[in-house]
C-alpha cells in the first residue's frame, strides 16, 4: 500500500524554538496533505489543509503565524512550529491524498521543555 | 461537529465480540475507521463511502447507513491484538475533492483479555 513517512518520530526542544516536520508521499503524489494535532488521550483534531503550490488552509483556531505550512512539491509538506511552547507539545500526524483513500505518517512527538 | 463514537470503553475476553458506533449530525460522504495503539499513529482499517455498503476483512467488518448518518464497526472473535482505540474519522457531504480531511470521534477504547 502507499506509505507516508513523517520526519522525525519525535523531537525534544527548547520553549522559544522552532521545530520543522516532513511528511512525505513515498510513492504517490499527493496534491492535498493534512496536519492534524493529538493531545494525550484525546481524539484527532485537524489543524490545516496544506495544497500544493498555494496556501494552506487552517482551521478555526489554529493560528497560521504559529504553524507555518509549506507545501512546496506533490510528495513533501512541511509544519513549522515556531517558537514553542510547554502547550504545543502533542502528537502531530499528517495524512496524504492518495486519490482513493487517505495514509497517515507515523506522527511526531514533540514535547517543548 | 464531532462525530459521537459508542462505546466510550469495552474490556472483551479473547474470542468475545465488540460493536462500536460512530454517529454523526451532518450527512456523509465517507466513514473511515482506524484504529491506534498507544504511542503509535492510527493504522487505517477500512473506508466505507456512502450507499450503505458493507465491508470486512479476517473478522473485523463494518457498515455504513446514509440515512441514518451512522457507521458500525464489528468485531468478531477478538484477538489480543484487537486491544487500542477505535477512531472513526468522517467527510461530510460538503462537496470537498480530496481524501483524507475527517473529523474524527473521541474514540472507543476497546482491551481484550486472554
Amino acid at each position: 500500500g502507499a506509505v507516508v513517512s513523517q520526519h522525525p518520530s519525535w523531537v525534544i526542544c527548547k520553549s522559544g524554538t522552532s521545530v520543522k516536520i516532513e511528511c512525505r508521499s513515498l510513492d504517490f503524489q499527493a496534491t492535498t496533505m493534512f496536519w492534524y494535532r493529538q493531545f494525550p488521550k484525546q481524539s484527532l483534531m485537524l489543524m490545516a489543509t496544506s495544497n500544493e503550490g498555494s496556501k494552506a488552509t487552517y482551521e478555526q483556531g489554529v493560528e497560521k503565524d504559529k504553524f507555518l505550512i509549506n507545501h512546496a512539491s506533490l510528495t513533501l509538506s512541511t509544519l513549522t512550529v515556531t517558537s514553542a511552547h510547554p502547550e504545543d507539545s502533542s502528537f502531530y500526524i499528517c495524512s496524504a491524498d492518495a486519490g482513493t483513500e487517505a495514509f497517515f505518517g507515523q506522527g511526531t512527538r514533540l514535547t517543548v521543555v | 461537529q464531532q462525530p459521537v463514537q459508542s462505546p466510550q470503553a469495552v474490556i472483551l475476553r479473547e474470542g468475545e465480540d465488540a460493536v462500536i458506533n460512530c454517529s454523526s449530525s451532518k450527512a456523509l460522504y465517507s466513514v473511515h475507521w482506524y484504529r491506534q495503539k498507544h504511542g503509535e499513529a492510527p493504522v487505517f482499517l477500512m473506508i466505507l463511502l456512502k450507499g450503505g455498503e458493507q465491508k470486512g476483512h479476517d473478522k473485523i467488518s463494518a457498515s455504513f447507513n446514509e440515512k441514518k448518518q451512522q457507521s458500525s464497526l464489528y468485531l468478531t472473535a477478538s484477538q489480543l491484538s484487537y486491544s487500542g482505540t477505535y477512531f472513526c474519522g468522517t467527510e461530510t457531504n460538503a462537496g470537498g475533492t480530496s481524501y483524507g480531511k475527517l473529523t474524527f470521534g473521541q474514540g472507543t477504547i476497546l482491551t481484550v483479555h486472554p
